[in-house]
């Protein structure tokens, strides 16, 4: 397909699983996002990478979120024992080179802590 | 700090224009628009930059006053798919691609 997508489309965890959050880009962007909404919220950026570069990862909520992208292509958000403060839809977006461009945004990964 | 945005709720009919308002308390170097449907994806609208240019969809047009720290998004005619949350996102530089995403507007449109 020529859009972003992500995997899960939908997780259920138990208060202190970890889990795994998988966003496959555009082929070819250079830029990737990760992003937590709320219900009802907008999203709130948590990370970006520029290929494999983590080139700000001011917005991770606490040392349990964890996110890489090793080759510059697909990025993996990582949740460390879970909590129920963890239940968002976990967006991703990718971006085409490095001037203005828009970011092009995944389904989301709905995540629910029980 | 995240951007506000005004009015938080829109209902129109068809054919109705509305004006979305978009207001930071720091510098901007550019303004995103996005609109997302319930259980969507955001879809991207525009992008406005500091200096005037701007890229987007025909139909859509926006402003961006830079000393104001402030954007507005006009929509015209509206159509019944004009219908979500409209969210305005903001860069503080041009050397960071890190959006802030606004408090959000729903938009309903009506028959």
């Amino acid at each position: 397909g020529a859009g972003v997508s992500q995997s899960p489309r939908y997780k259920v965890a138990k208060r202190g699983q970890d889990v795994a959050l998988r966003c496959d880009p555009i082929s070819g962007h250079v830029s990737l996002f990760w992003y937590q909404q709320a219900l009802g919220q907008g999203p709130e950026f948590l990370t970006y990478f520029q290929n494999e570069a983590q080139l700000d990862k001011s917005g991770l909520p606490s040392d349990r979120f964890f996110a890489e992208r090793p080759e510059g292509s697909v990025s993996t958000l990582k949740i460390q024992r879970t909590q129920q403060e963890d239940s968002a839809v976990y967006l991703c977006a990718s971006k085409a080179g490095t001037d203005y461009n828009e970011q092009f945004f995944g389904p989301g990964t709905r995540l629910t802590v029980l | 700090q995240q951007p506000v945005q005004s009015p938080q709720a829109v209902i129109l009919r068809e054919g109705e224009d509305a004006v979305i308002n978009c207001s930071s308390s720091k510098a901007l170097y550019s303004v995103h628009w996005y609109r997302q449907k319930h259980g969507e994806a955001p879809v991207f609208l525009m992008i406005l930059l500091k200096g005037g240019e701007q890229k987007g969809h025909e139909k859509i047009s926006a402003s961006f006053n830079e000393k104001k720290q402030q954007s507005s998004l006009y929509l015209t005619a509206s159509q019944l798919s004009y219908s979500g949350t409209y969210f305005c996102g903001t860069l503080g530089s041009y050397n960071t691609d890190k959006l802030i995403f606004g408090t959000g507007t729903r938009l309903q449109v009506f028959p």
